[in-house]
């Protein structure tokens, strides 16, 4: 079993649909949340970061943990044609070093 | 500010060669990091160095090795090339090894890669 399983997709959505990206895991002693954003043939770009579980907002993007069913989401609102891209959920211990990848989820938004 | 750069942007080797990939942090950063991205898959962690030392590996072969140079420069190198190194690799950059600071800016920022196919 994968320590992190995120769901694949391709995810096809029209431009201005909220999007729902998910990502499991496993490891108890992950404690840092990340979601990186990667463009066809370019390396992964920080988009959100989150400690623990909660919320945080970060213009159209939200993302959630839920550390008690060890689940966490991103949120995309109004969605645009350049949100179109694979969207990678990350996670660490408490030590800087070792991420943690989900297997990504292509997201495709369609004017 | 410059950030991640990688050299080569695209390398093509037979089975059995070596190879090194080169990578620069960002200004600033002394820890980098090592991953293999297979096509369709989620970058997966090969090394971490921080002031010149190992302090990380993941799961794989001893072919694969790294260094890290006094300017914080890397070079990864895989020796005896099989099918299955073909892969984006990726270099990572991050300012701070600590457990101390809970912000997005000591998080790992990523290069360009360099894509690696093996024939």
């Amino acid at each position: 079993q994968k320590e992190v399983e995120q769901d694949p997709g391709p995810l096809s959505v029209p431009e201005g649909a909220i999007v729902s990206l998910n990502c499991t895991y496993s490891n108890s002693a992950f404690q840092y949340f990340m979601w990186y954003r990667q463009y066809s043939r370019k390396g992964p770009e920080l988009l959100m970061y989150t400690y623990s579980s909660g919320n945080k907002e970060d213009g159209r993007f939200t993302a959630q943990v839920d550390k008690s069913s060890k689940y966490i989401s991103l949120f995309i609102r109004d969605s645009q044609p350049s949100d179109s891209a694979t969207y990678l959920c990350a996670m660490r211990g408490t030590s800087y070093g070792k991420l943690t990848f989900g297997q990504g989820t292509i997201l495709t938004v369609h004017p | 500010d410059a950030g991640v750069t990688q050299s080569p942007t695209h390398l093509i080797k037979t089975r059995g060669q070596q190879v090194t990939l080169r990578c620069s942090p960002i200004s600033g950063h002394k820890s980098v990091s090592w991953y293999q991205q297979v096509l369709g898959q989620g970058p997966q962690f090969i090394f971490q160095y921080y002031e010149k030392e190992e302090r990380g590996r993941g799961n794989f072969p001893d072919r694969f090795s790294a260094r890290q140079f006094p300017n914080y420069s890397s070079e990864l190198n895989v020796n005896a090339l099989l099918l299955g190194d073909s892969a984006l690799y990726l270099c990572a950059s991050s300012s701070l090894l600590g457990q101390r600071e809970l912000a997005a800016s000591y998080e790992q920022y990523f290069g360009p890669g360099t894509r690696l196919t093996v024939t």
